[in-house]
């Protein structure tokens, strides 16, 4: 069963980057069915899209987020990241990665499976 | 501010049935994109709840359905239970963008 595991550092100083690992396991990112994504939610708030990296390597990404954002993969370890620079206290919340399925007749794929979520606190 | 508009809060009695609204525009739900629902327990992650706004992934009960139409959808839960009470999220997509909505908090009175 396919299950996604994010891990971070939980705490980083204003200024400084993000990197965040999602660990997929059950699965290749490989497979061309799927794509990747991350999700943030700040504290007591609503979820945030923040990129999808797509079977071919390449992403897209929020537009408020990226200039400071980049999302990669490294298939040989089956993980995919996220890097996220000059962060801020608005930066703070839980982040998610989560998996793009396959559903035939959709326009606009679904998050189908979903990490269980890493606390991210930005302070000095 | 979500590109999707929902309401911040509805609430119902065991039983009833309650409906949640998904507003968005000519550039995403308008433009011919799915609209997906996802439901986020209390310290839980959020999970797919509807998809292809309308279709429940297996395992999801029956008493949820979903809806669209021109730029707005909706999802209903009948028969509300009290495991019910949770964070309802809509998202859809404007190109290869995702959007999201700003969740709605459904208590069970």
């Amino acid at each position: 069963q396919l299950q996604l595991q994010e891990s971070g550092p939980g705490l980083v100083k204003p200024s400084e980057t993000l990197s965040l690992t999602c660990v997929v396991s059950g699965d290749s990112i490989s497979n061309s069915d799927y794509s990747w994504g991350w999700i943030r939610q700040p504290p007591g708030r609503g979820l945030e899209w923040i990129g999808t990296i797509y079977h071919s390597g390449t992403a897209s990404y929020n537009p408020s987020l990226k200039s400071r954002v980049t999302i990669s993969a490294d298939t040989s370890k089956n993980e995919f990241s996220l890097r996220l620079t000059s962060v801020t206290a608005a930066d703070t919340g839980v982040y998610y990665c989560a998996r793009r399925g396959r559903f035939l007749l959709v326009v606009g794929v679904p998050f189908d499976l979903w990490g269980q979520g890493s606390l991210l606190t930005v302070s000095s | 501010q979500s590109v999707l508009t929902q309401p911040p809060s509805v609430s119902g009695a065991p039983g009833q049935k309650v409906t949640i609204s998904c507003t968005g525009s000519n550039s995403n739900i308008g433009a011919g994109y799915d609209v997906h629902w996802y439901q986020q327990l209390p310290g839980t992650a959020p999970k797919l709840l509807i998809y292809g706004n309308k279709y429940r992934p297996s395992g999801v009960p029956d008493r949820f359905s979903a809806s669209k139409s021109g730029t707005s959808a909706s999802l209903a839960i009948t028969g509300l239970q009290a495991e019910d009470e949770a964070d309802y999220y809509c998202q859809s997509y404007a190109g290869s963008l995702s959007v999201f909505g700003g969740g709605t908090k459904v208590t069970v009175l």
